[in-house]
């Protein structure tokens, strides 16, 4: 299953709200979670089974889809927003696979 | 708490092999499925391998089959990693990961362990 993620990266300003979307070549239902990656640091888990917020995260993340679309929203980007976002889809444990990442950075 | 210690990590000459170890704790670890995720320098994470809860299914990604070996110990709460004939390409951070599995999406992740090949 090919994860098509875009933009591959974004510039915008803090406040502004930011969606990221995660396309899947196959109907993968809601088998997918959403991470946020900050240089040298381990992928952080943000939502699981497409739409469920994970414990801690702050509730301006929120993720949205089923199928083969979802999408990634931060309603008013933050500073420390700033980091690379991946999709990963889980559907099957013979064939885990994760989008290409985007970035976000501070316009 | 979660916890998922990686080692066995280190510099290797291509056609060399490598194990890779993950010790895990705070969890049930026989009722979850485990996997390894690796990440090139500047790359996003890529899926390697995963083993299914009993250990009785193991899966690859096409790039390490028949070269890479999961396996798992479920009276010691380990999962390994065999690398054979590693490859320039292989060079990457290595996560031992809890799966992410349609009855339990959320995966947790160890600190890592770099292998280079060089």
């Amino acid at each position: 299953i090919q994860m098509t993620q875009s933009p591959s990266s974004l510039s915008a300003s803090v406040g502004d709200r930011v969606t990221i979307t995660c396309q899947a070549s196959q109907d993968i239902r809601k088998f997918l979670n959403w991470y946020q990656q900050k240089p040298g640091k381990v992928p952080k888990l943000l939502i699981y089974d497409a739409s469920n917020l994970e414990t801690g995260v702050p509730s301006r993340f929120s993720g949205s889809g089923s199928g083969t679309v979802f999408t990634l929203t931060i309603t008013s980007l933050e500073s420390e927003d700033i980091a690379t976002y991946y999709c990963h889809q889980y559907d099957d444990l013979h064939a885990l696979t994760f989008g290409g990442g985007t970035r976000v950075d501070i316009k | 708490e979660v916890l998922l210690v990686e080692s066995g990590g280190g510099l290797v000459k291509p056609g060399g092999s490598l194990r890779l170890s993950c010790a895990a704790s705070g969890f049930t670890f026989r009722s979850y499925a485990m996997s390894w995720v690796r990440q090139a320098p500047g790359k996003g994470p890529e899926w390697v391998a995963a083993i299914s809860n009993s250990g009785t299914y193991e899966y690859y990604a096409e790039s390490v089959r028949g070269r890479f070996s999961i396996s798992r110990d479920n009276a010691k709460n380990s999962v390994y990693l065999q690398m054979n004939s590693l490859r320039v390409e292989d060079t990457a951070v290595y996560y031992c990961s809890r799966a992410a599995t349609r009855t339990f999406p959320r995966d947790r992740w160890g600190q890592g362990v770099l292998v280079t090949v060089s």
